[in-house]
């Protein structure tokens, strides 16, 4: 079991916008503004894509953003590009014994 | 660019012991420290522990006694050991630089755990 909760998948066509939740507890996601999110193709390393809940890196596209509400963040991909096809883990520090705590992945499927 | 390469795949019997490392380039190794994060098959990602240079270490509740992460500031390089390997530990273990975010990440140690 995670401690931040992802839906297990999602799906959109090539030009659609999408969203993906992330929803944990006011010792993670709540209290700090230190979410990050990652893309994994198949078979590869994880990729920064969003760091501090909203910051993009540089050369990652600008179709990629991140918000927060409470104890929520969200990943939102807009104009969807099969690319895009991939699995996504947020992640955040927390308070607990456990410092750093990731999602359990959604699968995006364009 | 800024580039982290980890050593290559590792069989083990279970009990015994791994030892990976993870070369730094691209960027002043002592800036930032290290996180291990590592992930089994057709799972997700778990984080294991950090280590600094300089402000020391933390270990996830979960590995605490069975894992030590160390650096070697004179070749730039992170090592994670894990101790007492079980069927379970089987997974790709991953480096990644740590400045609040893990960017980027090694290409990955996959270890497999069998007798």
């Amino acid at each position: 079991q995670s401690a931040l909760t992802q839906p297990a998948s999602v799906s959109g066509s090539p030009g659609q916008s999408i969203t993906i939740s992330c929803t944990g507890t006011s010792s993670d996601v709540g209290i700090y503004n230190l979410v990050s999110w990652y893309q994994q193709h198949p078979g590869k390393a994880p990729k920064l894509i969003i760091y501090e809940g909203s910051q993009r890196p540089s050369g990652v596209s600008n179709r990629f953003s991140g918000s927060k509400s409470g104890n929520t963040a969200s990943l939102t991909i807009s104009g969807l590009q099969t690319e895009d096809e991939a699995d996504y883990y947020c992640c955040s520090y927390a308070s607990s014994a456990t410092s750093v705590v990731f999602g359990g992945g959604t699968k995006l499927t364009v | 660019q800024v580039q982290l390469m980890q050593s290559g795949a590792e069989v083990k019997k279970p009990g015994a012991s791994v030892k990976v490392s993870c070369k730094a380039s691209g960027y002043t190794f002592t800036s930032h420290g290290i996180s291990w994060v590592r992930q089994a098959p057709g799972q997700g990602l778990e984080w294991m522990g950090y280590i600094s240079p300089y402000t020391g270490y933390t270990y996830a509740q979960k590995f605490q006694g069975r894992v030590t992460m160390t650096t070697d500031t004179s070749t730039n390089t992170a090592y994670m050991e894990l101790r007492s390997l079980r069927y379970d530990d089987t997974a790709i273990y991953y480096c990644a630089r740590d400045f609040s975010a893990f960017d980027p990440w090694g290409q990955g140690t996959l270890v497999t755990v069998s007798s």
